[in-house]
């Protein structure tokens, strides 16, 4: 069974700030998807950013960028020039790319707070 | 249109009442999944219709029904809930269903029904 670790339950940046989100994994499988969803407080759940495991390159969104340690099945998210908007919960995901990829596994959050 | 809507926003219901939550979306997509989700919790998946049938049922009690009347609509049918029920459920829908080897199969979700249980 595949899981998700996210080892900050909480983490707090200052405005115009970087910070780094992190994510570790476990799957036997070899092709998978992974993502960042973010979810404001009372707000709805959106997708930051995806990532394909056979793609080398790391995805980049804008100011949000993830560094994709396959071998170490590490999936951390970074945050540049932090906005008040960015405070939020952040969920890691993962699914397989196979017969099951309708199946979301979450890991347990990182509530992010911005600071002014 | 990349939105899925969530009818009501809010529901509080007694143990004894029946309602419905509802869901909507217009993107095309073939899978639809409903989720309970705790305060500062992840998701927890409870069904998965793929094609309008349902495909997955997480151990879900038998007081959460849920249906699925077409392609772009899924129910959630309420009874005898118990106040531990109260969460934010919430609906997504991705275009793809399982089998499809090459997408991402993003799950777009919409903005959730808050549920209190009396």
């Amino acid at each position: 069974a595949q899981t998700v670790t996210q080892s900050q339950p909480e983490m707090s940046v200052q405005e115009a700030e970087t910070v780094t989100l992190s994510c570790t994994y476990d799957t036997s499988e070899s092709n998978y998807y992974l993502f960042w969803y973010k979810q404001p407080p009372s707000r709805q759940m959106i997708l930051v950013i995806r990532q394909e495991a056979y793609k080398q390159q790391n995805a980049t969104e804008n100011r949000f960028s993830v560094n994709f340690q396959k071998a170490a099945k590490s999936f951390s998210l970074k945050i540049s020039d932090s906005q008040l908007g960015d405070t939020a919960m952040y969920f890691c995901a993962f699914t397989n790319s196979g017969g099951s990829n309708y199946k979301l596994t979450f890991g347990k959050g990182t509530l992010l707070t911005v600071n002014p | 249109d990349t939105e899925v809507t969530q009818t009501p926003k809010h529901l509080v219901m007694g143990m004894t009442n029946k309602k419905s939550l509802k869901c909507e979306q217009h993107m095309g997509h073939r899978a639809m999944y409903w989720y309970k989700q705790k305060a500062k919790k992840p998701p927890e998946l409870m069904f998965v219709y793929s094609y309008e049938k349902l495909s997955i049922n997480e151990s879900v009690p038998s007081r959460f029904s849920p249906e699925c009347p077409n392609s772009s609509l899924l129910n959630l049918h309420l009874h005898a809930l118990q106040p531990e029920d109260s969460a934010l459920y919430l609906c997504a829908s991705s275009q793809r269903t399982s089998g499809d080897f090459s997408s991402y199969n993003e799950q777009f979700f919409g903005p959730g029904t808050r549920l209190t249980v009396l």
